[in-house]
C-alpha cells in the first residue's frame, strides 16, 4: 500500500523569505499524481499544486513550486516570498493513475506553517 | 459557486445517538468521498462512492455507513455515535478516479 510521509509537523518562516516543506512517499507504481493542499484556519482544503509523475518538469504555480525527485520518491513544496496568508496546514497527497478502488487520495499527516511578520 | 456543500457545519451530539451528515454537489461528478481529519493523523478515508448506489469502504469505515441514492447527494451516517468519532468530516468530489478532489468546507462533529 502507498504511504505518504511529512516529517516536519511544524515549520516557521519569516515574511518575504523562502521555505521548503518536505514530503516523501512509498509506492511501487510508476504512474501517479502528487498534490499539495493548503488548509488555512478557515478549514477549507485548497489545492495548491499538482504534479504528474510521468512529467519531468516540476510544477509551478506563482510563488509555489515543487521539487519532484521520482527516483528518491520525494515531493517537496517551495514557497517563495512568503506572505502572512500562507500560514496554514499543508498536506501532501498521492493518487495512483491506475484508477479504480486504488484511486483514492492518500494524505500525509500535514505540516503546520507559521509566517512571522 | 461552491459546487459542493456540507451540512451541518457544526454539530454536537450525545453518545449513542444516530447522526447523519450530508454532502451535496452541483458538479455532476461521479466520485464522492468522506474523510475524517484528526490531529496527528491527517485525512483518512471513511467511505467513497463511484456512482449512484455504488459505495465502498475506506481505511476507517467501522461505525459508519453511507448512502448515495442520487448523483448529487452522499450521506454519512453514524449509527450510534461514540466519543472517538469526534472529528472534522470532509466530503470531496472528483470528476474521475484520476483527477484531483474538490473539498467541502467540513463538518465539525463533537460527541459528548
Amino acid at each position: 500500500a502507498q504511504t505518504v510521509t511529512q516529517s516536519q509537523p511544524e515549520m516557521s518562516v519569516q515574511e518575504a523569505e523562502t521555505v521548503t516543506l518536505s514530503c516523501t512517499y512509498d509506492t511501487s507504481e510508476s504512474d501517479y499524481y502528487l498534490f499539495w493542499y493548503k488548509q488555512p484556519p478557515s478549514r477549507q482544503m485548497i489545492l495548491v499544486i499538482r504534479q504528474e509523475a510521468y512529467k519531468q518538469q516540476n510544477a509551478t504555480e506563482n510563488r509555489f513550486s515543487v521539487n519532484f525527485q521520482k527516483a528518491a520518491k520525494s515531493f517537496s513544496l517551495k514557497i517563495s516570498d512568503s506572505q502572512l496568508g500562507d500560514a496554514a496546514m499543508y498536506f501532501c497527497a498521492y493518487r495512483t493513475n491506475y484508477g479504480g478502488s486504488q484511486g483514492n487520495l492518500i494524505f500525509g499527516k500535514g505540516t503546520k506553517l507559521s509566517v512571522k511578520p | 459557486d461552491a459546487g459542493i456543500t456540507q451540512s451541518p457545519r457544526h454539530k454536537v451530539t450525545e453518545t449513542g445517538t444516530p447522526v447523519t451528515l450530508r454532502c451535496h454537489q452541483t458538479e455532476n461528478h461521479r466520485y464522492m468521498y468522506w474523510y475524517r481529519q484528526d490531529p496527528g493523523h491527517g485525512l483518512r478515508l471513511i467511505h467513497y462512492s463511484y456512482g449512484v448506489k455504488d459505495t465502498d469502504k475506506g481505511e476507517v469505515s467501522d461505525g459508519y455507513s453511507v448512502s448515495r441514492s442520487k448523483t448529487e447527494d452522499f450521506l454519512l451516517t453514524l449509527e450510534s455515535a461514540t466519543s472517538s468519532q469526534t472529528s472534522v468530516y470532509f466530503c470531496a468530489i472528483s470528476e474521475s478516479d484520476r483527477a484531483g478532489y474538490t473539498f467541502g468546507s467540513g463538518t465539525r462533529l463533537t460527541v459528548v
